[in-house]
């Protein structure tokens, strides 16, 4: 099946930064979701972007398909950004989404 | 709009005991999944289902089984429970089709002892 790698695993940044986030992908996709589950546990949709780039106040992605990677960015980091990012993909032909490991991010006051 | 709910949040079983964890939402979703979370190992597909009466195994099915009786519902049974089902369990639903947007549950969480 297909393979979703996200890196780093882990991320440690001090209120203010800025961070790119990746998601490589081993296969062509139809669609590519990036979700954040919070402290709490919740999963929560960022973005759902299978190609192109989108903006959604401090957060942005970018998929480049044809190269098989996305990358999120966060800028501005702040605490309630802290959590688990997770980038999911729906191999060509399925809508079964494989998801990375993500990466856990913890933004410090 | 609940969206999608689970039931119950948190369980405590012995193994060999059984259960069943419910899903609802309210979205008229076709698909709907099921997935459990492990330390370190992100999301793995349990069974999902593309529509009423209709389910398929996903990554690590063993010992889980499911029904789809109802389109707004989405079962999870585990017959026999052992201790390496202890884990964290998300109920997912989305609209058929191509580029849609997957909606989460709260989550299960379950102990085995």
């Amino acid at each position: 099946g297909i393979q979703v790698e996200q890196s780093p695993p882990d991320l440690i940044l001090q209120e203010g930064a800025n961070s790119t986030l990746r998601c490589n992908f081993s296969d062509s996709v139809n669609n590519l979701q990036w979700f954040h589950q919070n402290p709490w546990g919740q999963l929560i949709n960022l973005f759902y972007i299978p190609s192109g780039t989108k903006q959604n106040g401090r957060l942005s992605a970018t998929t480049v398909a044809t190269e098989r990677y996305s990358l999120l960015y966060i800028s501005s980091s702040q605490t309630t950004d802290s959590g688990v990012y997770f980038c999911a993909v729906d191999p060509g032909g399925s809508y079964i989404p494989t998801f990375g490991r993500g990466t856990s991010l913890i933004v410090h006051p | 709009n609940a969206g999608v709910t689970q039931t119950p949040k948190f369980r405590v079983l012995k193994t060999g005991q059984s259960m069943t964890l419910l899903c609802a939402q309210d979205m008229n979703h076709e698909y709907m999944y099921w997935y459990r979370q492990d330390p370190g190992m992100g999301l793995r597909l349990i069974h999902y289902s593309v529509g009423e009466g209709t389910t398929a195994k996903g990554e690590v099915p063993d010992g889980y089984n499911v029904s789809r009786l109802k389109k707004q519902n989405f079962l999870l049974g585990l017959e026999s429970a052992a201790p390496s089902q202890t884990s964290v369990y998300f109920c997912a639903s989305r609209l058929a089709g191509a580029a849609k947007t997957q909606y989460f549950g709260p989550g299960t969480r379950l102990l085995v002892l």
